[in-house]
């Protein structure tokens, strides 16, 4: 149980194009996503937290314009990075908390998705 | 503000010997914990939390960790190393105050292991 999906696992795309991850949990409802980016031998740096039908909530010095999170359901989050440059070539990882669970709950994240901005 | 040190930046330890990582966190309250681990290219598989009761944990993988409140410590240990335990670590912390449940991460230990 508590598995969640990213979709796709890699992306390569020119500079100046949208490109839109997608994160769902597979097995539960998730109240709370969350968005990671992860550079090269680097830890987790936290993005935006995405609520179901509310706003994501972003990370200072987290372009809210630049990365569009929507939480449209309960199993489903994504992120468009829009008009992407070369520096926004990352590894991006998004988790999810349960439904129901208490604060502190686990998060189960996902397999990452390697975006490639040429 | 809470903060997660991991002090080890890499460890090589040979197939079968012990292994410990090392995670202290600064907290005012008790915080909940958690030790992920990560293989290259992939995301974050939970090993083990601690919320609260026993600060003996057990994990998946032969893994454990023991909370240490007076030296806000939550290290991570395997009495015998695979092959397979090469990934990077990392330890993260969770605040009860927080009530999205955000987590802290630490920078990570990376855990090479040799024949």
């Amino acid at each position: 149980g508590a598995v969640v999906s990213q979709h796709p696992s890699w992306v390569i795309c020119k500079s100046g194009t949208s490109v839109k991850i997608e994160c769902r949990s597979l097995d539960f409802q998730a109240t709370t996503m969350f968005w990671y980016r992860q550079f090269p031998k680097q830890s987790l740096m936290l993005m935006a937290t995405s609520n179901e039908g509310s706003k994501a909530t972003y990370e200072q010095g987290v372009e809210k314009d630049k990365f569009l999170i929507n939480h449209a359901s309960l199993t489903l989050s994504t992120l468009t990075v829009t008009s992407a440059h070369p520096e926004d070539s990352s590894f991006y990882i998004c988790s999810a908390r349960a439904r129901g669970r208490v604060v502190g709950e686990t998060q189960y994240f996902g397999p990452g998705t390697r975006l490639l901005v040429l | 503000a809470q903060s997660v040190t991991q002090p080890d930046i890499h460890i090589t330890v040979s197939e079968g010997a012990s292994l410990e990582l090392r995670c202290n966190y600064s907290y005012g309250a008790t915080p909940y914990l958690f030790w992920y681990v990560q293989s290259p290219g992939q995301g974050l598989q939970l090993l083990l939390k601690y919320f609260s009761g026993d600060t003996l944990v057990q994990g998946i993988k032969g893994f454990e960790a023991e909370f240490k409140r007076s030296q806000s410590s939550f290290n991570l240990r395997k009495p015998s190393v695979h092959w397979s335990d090469a990934a990077e670590y990392f330890c993260a912390v969770g605040t009860t105050t927080d009530s999205w449940g955000k987590l802290q991460f630490g920078a990570g230990t990376q855990v090479v292991v040799t024949p």
